[in-house]
């Protein structure tokens, strides 16, 4: 069974730092893996979808990566802004049927 | 371009009372999730299809039933609410995995229902 691991919990950082946020999975036999974005009370956005064949994708300041043989991917957010403050989830679609397994999240603070 | 609309946003129940929560999505996508959030207990999925006219159970289906009569809806059905299943619902659909891009999961807002 896929498990989906984000470490840490909660970050808090001051406005302008680089920032990287992790996603850990057990099953490397994965399609992809997708970040998501979360505002409080709202639904979750998709920010970036990475292919198993893929290494990293970028939109932006966000910059995703994947390592499918260490079972690992990150979340790197260049510049945070007071506008970035979210939960972050990661997910993994399972190989039956593409149902996904989430990540408990990291939710993060920036301060201005 | 609508995407996946969820109605109602709200709904407050009272124990043993029946709802169904409504998902609709305009992009063609074969596969339909229904997840529910809870805090500490991150998503989960009650039940999918893989398209019209199937369904299939996920990690919690008890207390729960769905149906995809037509490729762009998926409903779920409460027939007896009961307070555990005071949660944030959420609907998502992608297309089928397999093809270039696939399992792009598009979610709606999340329907918020509360059991009394």
């Amino acid at each position: 069974k896929q498990e989906v691991t984000q470490i840490p919990a909660a970050l808090s950082v001051p406005e302008g730092e680089n920032l990287v946020l992790n996603c850990s999975f057990t099953d490397s036999a994965i399609y992809n893996l997708q970040w998501f974005r979360q505002d409080p009370g709202k639904g979750l956005t998709s920010l970036l979808l990475i292919q198993s064949s893929q290494r990293e994708q970028t939109s932006g300041r966000l910059n995703a990566s994947l390592d499918k043989s260490s079972g690992r991917s990150t979340l790197y957010i260049a510049a945070s802004q007071p506008g970035d403050s979210a939960t972050y989830l990661c997910a993994v679609p399972n190989t039956n049927a593409g149902k996904s397994t989430f990540g408990d999240g990291t939710t993060l603070t920036v301060k201005p | 371009n609508a995407g996946v609309t969820q109605t109602p946003k709200f709904r407050v129940l009272k124990t043993g009372q029946s709802m169904t929560l409504l998902c609709a999505q305009d992009m063609n996508h074969e596969y339909m999730y229904w997840y529910r959030q809870d805090p500490g207990m991150g998503l989960r999925l009650i039940h999918y299809s893989v398209g019209e006219g199937t369904t299939a159970k996920g990690e919690v289906p008890d207390g729960y039933n769905v149906s995809r009569l037509k490729k762009q809806n998926f409903l779920l059905g409460l027939e007896s609410a009961a307070p555990s299943q005071t949660s944030v619902y959420f609907c998502a659909s992608s297309f089928r995995t397999g093809i270039s891009g696939a399992n792009v999961l598009t979610f709606g807002a999340g329907s918020r229902l509360t059991v009394l």
